[in-house]
C-alpha cells in the first residue's frame, strides 16, 4: 500500500500570499497517478487536480499541481479568501488501495 | 448537472449492519463507476471499494473484505453500501464518489456525494 504524506500540517498564510503543499509518497506513484482534492468544514470533497498537472472543471489556473515518481506539488499563486481549507492528495491507478494523504490545513494568518 | 444523492444519517448498535444509498442524476448512470470513500473523525479519507455500474463488477478494499458489500439498481440509478459487523471504529461519514472514466475506471473521484453519517454506538 502506497502510505502519502502532507506537509506541513498547518499552514497559516494571508489573501494575496502564495501556498505551496507538499505530498510525498511511500514508493513512487504509477504514471503520475495523483490527484488533489480541497474540503471545506461540513462539506465533501471537491476535485482540484487530476493527473499530478491536470485542472478539473471550472478550477482557475491560479491552482495548479506539479511533481513526479515520490514528491508532488499544490501550488495556489495567489489565495483568494476562499481557497483557506483543508487539502488532500491521493494516488490512483495502480493496484488498489487508492489512498489519501492525511490533509494540510490551511488558514488565515 | 452531475449529483449524487446520498440516505440520511444512520445511528447503530455494535454488531448491527448499515446499508446507505446513492442515488445519481444528471448522467448516464450505467457509465461510469462508483466508489464508497469513508472519513472518520480524525482520520485521513479512505476508499472502501467500487462498482462497475455497467455489469456489477465490485472491488474492495482488502481492509474491508467481507466486510462490506457495494451493489446498484440500474433501474433506480441508485448504488448500495452495506457495512456488516458494525463496531465504534466505524462511526464515520461514508461518501459514494463517481469515477470520470467511462468503460474503464480511472479510480480519482469527480463527485462526491453529500456524505452520511454514521454512528456505531452502544
Amino acid at each position: 500500500e502506497i502510505v502519502l504524506t502532507q506537509s506541513p500540517g498547518t499552514l497559516s498564510l494571508s489573501p494575496g500570499e502564495r501556498a505551496t503543499l507538499s505530498c510525498r509518497a511511500s514508493q513512487s506513484v504509477s504514471n503520475s497517478y495523483l490527484a488533489w482534492y480541497q474540503q471545506k468544514p461540513g462539506q465533501a470533497p471537491r476535485l482540484l487536480i487530476y493527473g499530478v498537472s491536470s485542472r478539473a472543471t471550472g478550477i482557475p489556473d491560479r491552482i495548479s499541481g506539479s511533481g513526479s515518481g515520490t514528491d508532488f506539488t499544490l501550488t495556489i499563486s495567489r489565495l483568494e479568501p476562499e481557497d483557506f481549507a483543508v487539502y488532500y492528495c491521493q494516488q490512483y491507478g495502480g493496484s488498489p488501495p487508492y489512498t489519501f494523504g492525511q490533509g494540510t490545513k490551511l488558514e488565515i494568518k | 448537472q452531475v449529483q449524487l444523492v446520498q440516505s440520511g444519517a444512520e445511528v447503530r448498535k455494535p454488531g448491527a449492519s448499515v446499508k446507505v444509498s446513492c442515488k445519481a442524476s444528471g448522467y448516464t448512470f450505467t457509465n461510469y463507476a462508483i466508489h464508497w470513500v469513508r472519513q472518520a473523525p480524525g482520520q485521513r479519507l479512505e476508499w472502501m471499494g467500487w462498482i462497475k455500474v455497467a455489469n456489477g463488477n465490485t472491488k474492495y478494499s482488502q481492509k474491508f473484505q467481507g466486510k462490506v458489500t457495494i451493489a446498484r439498481d440500474t433501474s433506480a440509478s441508485t448504488a448500495y453500501m452495506e457495512l456488516s459487523s458494525l463496531t465504534s471504529e466505524d462511526t464515520a461519514v461514508y461518501f459514494c464518489v463517481k469515477d470520470p472514466g467511462g468503460s474503464s475506471s480511472w479510480e480519482y473521484f469527480d463527485y462526491w456525494g453529500q456524505g452520511t453519517l454514521v454512528t456505531v454506538s452502544s
